[in-house]
């Protein structure tokens, strides 16, 4: 499940199912997407973009959703692994340069096994 | 070469001290940026550089200072910090005027102020 408070949100699965990570964005005018993932001690990588006329796009074992309607994004990871298990940012572009990265809250993913 | 190069990793410092941090990639990026991260927080972005020119300063205190001498090297000099710049400071780079944005990150140099 998801817990939201104090603390940096946190959505345990177990291995082997699906994971949905959800952000919303701030801005409409956003046309660039990121989602990153974040292992204690290392600095954000990259895992999947979207750029604003898409609504789908797929990688490896990941999916990201774009909902500009309600200015919501979403990442899918199937047959989630202990690897997996980080923190997720989500980060969308404020300029038309693509320089001015705003990141998401985060969203701490916890793999049982 | 697909890595982003931070010095140092971890770093103690007085608040009377002059430190500074350094970043180094060879992806032939023109954009590169330095981002502070509290625990728990997102990363927040202090400093962009573009073609080796400071383009976005997001009102960061003249306690830090940063430097670009080129195209492969960042420096953040850090001077007469507080206890609450304590952080973990990122260095990114990322393509610029090709269509690709996307970030790379460092693993940051964690500093703690005292």
């Amino acid at each position: 499940g998801e817990s939201v408070g104090l603390h940096l949100p946190t959505l345990s699965v177990q291995e082997g199912d699906n994971s949905i990570i959800n952000c919303a964005y701030s801005n409409s005018a956003s046309d660039y997407f990121i989602w990153y993932k974040q292992e204690s001690g290392k600095g954000p990588q990259f895992i999947i973009d979207i750029r604003s006329n898409m609504d789908k796009r797929q990688g490896q074992r990941v999916t990201v959703l774009l909902n500009k309607t309600v200015k919501h994004l979403s990442l899918q990871i199937a047959a989630t692994q202990p690897g997996d298990s980080a923190v997720y940012f989500c980060a969308e572009t404020l300029d038309n340069y693509g320089q001015n990265f705003v990141f998401g809250p985060g969203t701490r993913l916890s793999v049982l096994p | 070469d697909t890595e982003v190069t931070q010095t140092p990793k971890h770093l103690v410092m007085g608040m009377t001290n002059k430190k500074s941090l350094k970043c180094e990639q060879h992806m032939g990026h023109r954009a590169m940026y330095w981002y502070k991260q509290k625990a728990k927080k997102p990363p927040e972005l202090m400093f962009v550089y573009s073609y080796e020119k400071l383009s976005i300063n997001e009102s960061v205190p003249s306690r830090f200072s940063p430097e670009c001498p080129n195209s492969s090297l960042l420096n953040l000099h850090l001077h007469a910090l507080q206890p609450e710049d304590s952080a973990l400071y990122l260095c990114a780079s990322s393509q610029h005027g090709t269509g690709d944005e996307k970030l790379f990150f460092g693993s940051g140099t964690q500093l703690s102020v005292l």
